[in-house]
């Protein structure tokens, strides 16, 4: 079956500008997380879904960094006034149980944002 | 906190040689251990993960990975790689009741030559 998707697969933006990145989880999966991944390191946790709700977002950096899942499938993560700092890559996974951590995680391609 | 450390950034071996890389993590309650592998242009994709019980996990791709909890340490292992395990690997903690949200090590990147 198909896996997670993320679109776009790259997005080069200037600074001050708004983005929006999305996620199409695997169908029926519960759970949806965000990561961000810079050059060189490994990925770090942003948000997890819980069906709609987010369930914890602690490592949402600021509050320009916004996410939502309104019909609890599709995820859109939303980045206001953009700034260098934000260039990384974003990673979306989705797992089919929801708040379950034995349960496997699955990856999308990410979406690489570059902020001029 | 929690934490995951991974000691080497770069590894680098011929083929058919031995590997291992290794893990260490910290933290204040109980862990599930992973290793993820991400080849050039993909997603991150699960090798093994450690829950409980026998200590050794093994792998896809011959992959096998050895939990010890006295010296909190997860190392990965493969005793004859091969030019195709050349990627980046990642290992990761999930904590126990907390959602499920990954920790990630830094990674470290194997590179098989011939």
């Amino acid at each position: 079956g198909a896996g997670v998707s993320q679109t776009p697969s790259n997005k080069v933006t200037e600074k001050g500008k708004y983005v929006e990145l999305r996620c199409d989880p695997i169908s029926g999966h519960t759970a949806l997380y965000w990561y961000r991944q810079s050059l060189g390191q490994g990925p770090e946790f942003l948000i997890y879904f819980q069906g709609t709700g987010a369930a914890d977002d602690s490592g949402l950096p600021n509050d320009r960094f916004f996410a939502v899942r309104p019909e609890g499938s599709v995820s859109t993560l939303k980045i206001q006034r953009t700034e260098r700092g934000d260039s990384a890559v974003y990673l979306c996974a989705s797992s089919s149980l929801a708040g379950v951590s034995t349960d496997t995680q699955y990856f999308g391609p990410g979406t690489r944002l570059t902020v001029l | 906190a929690q934490s995951v450390t991974q000691l080497d950034s770069q590894v680098p071996v011929f083929e058919e040689a031995p590997v291992e890389l290794r893990c260490n993590y910290s933290s204040s309650v109980s862990v599930y251990l992973f290793w993820y592998v991400q080849y050039p242009n993909q997603g991150l994709q699960l090798l093994l993960k450690y829950l409980s019980g026998s200590t050794l996990v093994k792998g896809i791709n011959g992959f096998e990975a050895e939990f010890n909890k006295s010296q909190t340490s997860f190392h990965l292992r493969k005793p004859s790689v091969h030019i195709s395990d050349t990627a980046e690997y990642f290992c990761a903690v999930s904590l126990y009741n907390q959602g499920g949200k990954l920790i990630f090590g830094q990674g470290t990147e194997l590179s098989v030559k011939p």
